[in-house]
């Protein structure tokens, strides 16, 4: 059973076009929300990651969606790009002893048309 | 810095047998940790580490054996291998939960 779900599994944009990517989580002990970029052949790369006390967070074009109640959060890539085509995963991890346990979500391809 | 250097980058392996995957990082990080990478199933913990000497189980660890002696080294074992162990593995390190860097990577096909 996945501990974070994320979806679509594969999304084509336009340059220009804004990119959604939703994740979905059950465990409310999750506290730690980052999102990892990854190019072919190379291992993920931390893009950004979210904190359930603020509900957005922005780094330049890509914005996390936080919404605590719905156990939900989402990446948002504004002004697509080419070189943004990557595969990008959502993750989670809870407090405590556990706290370098994460659960990634099974991944979206990205395909930026030029 | 190299970061975080995984070898070998390719493996072939004969159903049974042992081999172990090396992971090394030249930051002096505290966290490390192994995944496993499979198509449709995102990256899954096979196990990390807090700490030289301290080690802890992930969510797939059957099957794999890690020890973590130095801050430097953490590799990965796998005892016997099993066609179901054909995946790409990443090693990953961290001075805490909210930087990781991963390797580049090691693609384990088990025939």
């Amino acid at each position: 059973q996945q501990q974070v779900k994320q979806s679509p599994q594969s999304l084509i944009v336009q340059k220009g076009g804004i990119s959604i990517i939703n994740c979905a989580y059950e465990n409310t002990a999750f506290d730690y929300f980052p999102w990892y970029q990854q190019f072919p052949g190379k291992g993920p790369a931390l893009l950004i990651a979210i904190r359930p006390d603020v509900s957005e967070k922005k780094e330049g074009r890509f914005t996390i969606s936080f919404n605590k109640s719905a156990k939900q959060f989402s990446l948002h890539i504004m002004d697509s790009q080419p070189g943004d085509s990557a595969t990008y995963f959502c993750a989670a991890s809870s407090r405590g002893y556990n706290f370098n346990k994460f659960y990634f979500g099974s991944g979206t391809k990205l395909n930026v048309k030029p | 810095n190299a970061g975080v250097t995984q070898t070998p980058k390719f493996q072939v392996l004969k159903t049974g047998q042992s081999m172990t995957l090396q992971c090394a990082q030249d930051m002096n990080h505290e966290y490390m940790s192994w995944y496993r990478q499979d198509p449709g199933m995102g990256l899954r913990l096979i196990h990390y580490s807090v700490g030289a000497g301290i080690t802890d189980q992930g969510e797939v660890p059957n099957g794999y054996n890690v020890s973590r002696s130095t801050t430097e080294d953490f590799p990965l074992r796998l005892l016997s291998a099993a066609p179901s162990q054909t995946s790409v593995y990443f090693c990953a390190s961290s001075y805490s939960r909210e930087g990781y860097t991963f390797g580049s990577g090691t693609r384990l096909t088990v025939v």
